[in-house]
């Protein structure tokens, strides 16, 4: 089946901790896409990639990086610099078509230990 | 920039319709989307808007005016399972197929 899938399903950080989130697809999608999402509210972007070995900042990328060594992997780490890192990060992919919407994982729900 | 607007709250009674309003400000536009989501999952795609006009999909349709900055949602004869956040989202006019979410309403579907 193809699909997004993102582990862990819940991530706890400790205080000066870097920790990273994996997101890997099997859709053959060029862009890859994280979002953080606070209760109530809706998805902010973080970070994008549009193609492998590229990658640009979104929103709210202070406190996180990103790599994209590979087409199907986009890992996020959240770094000790992210002072306020509990949130739900969903992953998200797309093909070049300007008219096709984003696939969503499941999600990673972190929260601070 | 983007900024978009759409109710926190909704709440309906089964079987009925209901309208989800949404409405934006943006630097550039190359098309809406709504999304739905449940509670603690993944945002799933309902439907996509670039013209004027309604799009209907089985029991959901959208709509989009371009130059009032305002697309709705209408779902009708809703069901209980209807009952999650719904999210309007504007793909800005560059190559990078980057999309600004709405806070999301929230639709309650009451028996």
């Amino acid at each position: 089946d193809g699909g997004i899938t993102q582990s862990p399903k819940y991530l706890f950080r400790k205080e000066g901790q870097n920790v990273t989130l994996s997101c890997e697809q099997n859709l053959n999608h060029d862009a890859m896409y994280w979002y953080r999402q606070d209760p109530g509210q809706g998805l902010r972007l973080i970070y994008y990639s549009q193609i492998v070995n590229d990658f640009q900042k979104g929103d709210i990328a202070e406190g996180y990086s990103v790599s994209r060594e590979k087409k199907e992997s986009f890992p996020l780490t959240v770094t000790s610099a992210q002072k306020n890192p509990t949130a739900f990060y969903l992953c998200a992919t797309k093909t070049r078509q300007i008219d096709q919407p984003q696939h969503f994982g499941d999600g990673t729900r972190l929260s601070i230990l | 920039g983007q900024n978009i607007d759409q109710p926190t709250e909704m709440t309906a009674t089964e079987g009925a319709i209901v309208q989800i309003n949404c409405t934006y400000q943006t630097s550039g536009f190359n098309g809406l989307f709504w999304y739905q989501q449940h509670a603690g999952e993944a945002p799933t795609f309902l439907s996509y808007n670039v013209l004027d006009g309604l799009e209907e999909k089985g029991r959901f349709s959208s709509f989009l005016s371009r130059s009032k900055g305002y697309s709705y949602l209408l779902l009708k004869e809703l069901q209980m399972k209807d009952s999650a956040s719904y999210l309007c989202a504007v793909r800005d006019g560059t190559n990078a197929g980057k999309s600004t979410f709405g806070d999301g309403t929230t639709l309650t579907v009451k028996p």
